[in-house]
């Protein structure tokens, strides 16, 4: 069965530092990733999207996300975090030719001003 | 644009009541889904339907009916409320059931069942 592992449940920075969060996905054939984000009290936003080509995808608010297929990881960074990206973030796979999306457990960002 | 609507936005139930969880989208989509939202799972699939007519099962569907006669509207039946049921749900839509669509969320219906 297809999961989806984010390995930090928690993250706490200061505005301006660097955001790295994990994502592992286990599916062994074709994938198409996704992350979205769930600002407090609102539904879930997609942010960027992975489906074929350039490994490296930028998505909306200067995020991006780099997927490495020899790792099944597909991490969401970004270089200089705001206030404003306070939220949930959670990565999601999707097998190319099925029907399900599954969603890993979810990483609550708060950034300190 | 509505996109996706869900009502209620919130609801209490006694165990064992039952109650529909209405999800309606207005941008054609063949494929919807219903999804619950615990702390620290993510979100789970209960059920979703790639057309008017056709549904099937997600990772939770214990509980949980689904019946789609509209493409524009799933709704979703809790028969016999459980408090393992108490969760925020979401249903979401997509254009196409294939994997390079992203799904389109509503606001989420938050149930406490006690």
């Amino acid at each position: 069965a297809q999961s989806v592992s984010q390995h930090n449940h928690h993250v706490i920075l200061s505005e301006a530092a660097s955001l790295e969060l994990g994502c592992n996905y286990s599916y062994g054939g074709t994938v198409n990733l996704f992350w979205y984000v769930q600002y407090p009290g609102q539904h879930l936003q997609l942010l960027l999207k992975y489906f074929s080509g350039d490994p490296l995808v930028k998505g909306i608010k200067g995020f991006e996300a780099e997927f490495i297929k020899s790792k099944f990881s597909f991490n969401l960074r970004k270089p200089s975090v705001q206030w404003s990206d306070t939220a949930e973030y959670f990565c999601a796979a999707r097998n190319n030719a099925g029907n399900m999306l599954t969603f890993g457990g979810g990483t609550r960002l708060m950034v300190k001003p | 644009n509505a996109g996706v609507t869900q009502t209620p936005k919130f609801q209490v139930l006694k165990t064992g009541q039952s109650m529909t969880l209405q999800c309606a989208q207005d941008m054609n989509h063949e494929y919807m889904s219903w999804y619950r939202q615990d702390p620290g799972m993510g979100l789970r699939l209960i059920h979703y339907s790639v057309g008017a007519g056709i549904t099937d099962q997600g990772e939770v569907p214990n509980g949980y009916n689904v019946s789609r006669s509209t493409t524009e509207d799933f709704p979703l039946r809790l028969l016999s409320a459980a408090p393992s049921q108490t969760s925020v749900y979401f249903c979401a839509s997509s254009d196409h059931g294939t994997g390079d669509q992203p799904q389109h969320f509503g606001d989420g219906t938050r149930l406490s069942i006690l």
